[in-house]
């Protein structure tokens, strides 16, 4: 069974640091793109970008490219999603999900159960 | 910028037929995805490539894609199908876009 299972809720303040984390199992995470999806309060859903952990290939959406960093361990099974300095807006649930990727597009059928992260002074 | 059109909601009557539409520019020419999405809930995959089901989703739901409008339309609507539905499709220049969502009501 694919299970992703995301580290839990975090409260921050502005200009704080900050990696969370999605561990898969139950597939080769190693070979499939997983990526994150950002969710701001009562907002829709935002495609932020994906990893292909076995050789940390990573495409970033054009609009938060330089606002986050996604990375993975492939040897631990385990995506991240990282921020260096925290922004109120920032405040969000983030989902990770695995990508089923073909040559002409990406979709997923394996979401994590979410981290909201809260930033706030 | 690839843009996907949805709208805020939908209501329809309890048993009846909803449609949900996400318009874009020449859509029909890219494969579509819709998400299900309930309150504090993570999203869920309703529809893949167009017109596919997932196992685990009713056979009530359907999708179909064509022209400018890709379809998403759920027969028989029950109150647990309540929720807000994102479309999704890939592009090669942002990868994946999706929707702005469409909060369906069954009265």
């Amino acid at each position: 069974e694919v299970q992703l299972v995301q580290s839990g809720a975090v409260v921050k303040k502005p200009g704080e640091s900050l990696k969370i984390s999605c561990k898969g199992s139950g597939y080769s995470f190693a070979n499939d793109w997983i990526g994150w999806v950002r969710q701001m309060p009562g907002k829709g859903l935002e495609w932020m970008g994906i990893i292909l952990p076995v050789d940390s290939d990573i495409r970033y959406s054009p609009s938060l490219q330089g606002q986050v960093t996604i990375s993975a361990d492939k040897s631990i099974n385990t995506a991240y999603l990282q921020w260096s300095s925290l922004k109120a807006s920032d405040t969000a649930v983030y989902y990770c999900a695995r990508h089923d990727c073909s040559r002409t597009t990406c979709y997923s059928g394996y979401w994590g159960q979410g981290t909201l992260v809260t930033v706030s002074s | 910028s690839y843009e996907l059109t949805q709208p805020l909601s939908v209501s329809v009557a309890l048993g009846q037929t909803a449609r949900i539409t996400c318009g874009g520019n020449n859509i029909g020419s890219k494969e579509v995805h819709w998400y299900q999405q309930k309150p504090g809930q993570a999203p869920v995959l309703a529809i893949y490539r167009d017109n596919n089901r997932p196992s685990g989703i009713p056979e009530r739901f359907s999708g179909s894609n064509s022209g400018n409008t890709a379809t998403l339309t759920i027969t028989r609507a029950q109150a647990g199908d309540e929720a807000d539905y994102y479309c999704q499709v890939w592009d090669s220049n942002i990868h994946w876009v999706f929707g702005g969502g469409t909060k369906l009501t069954v009265l």
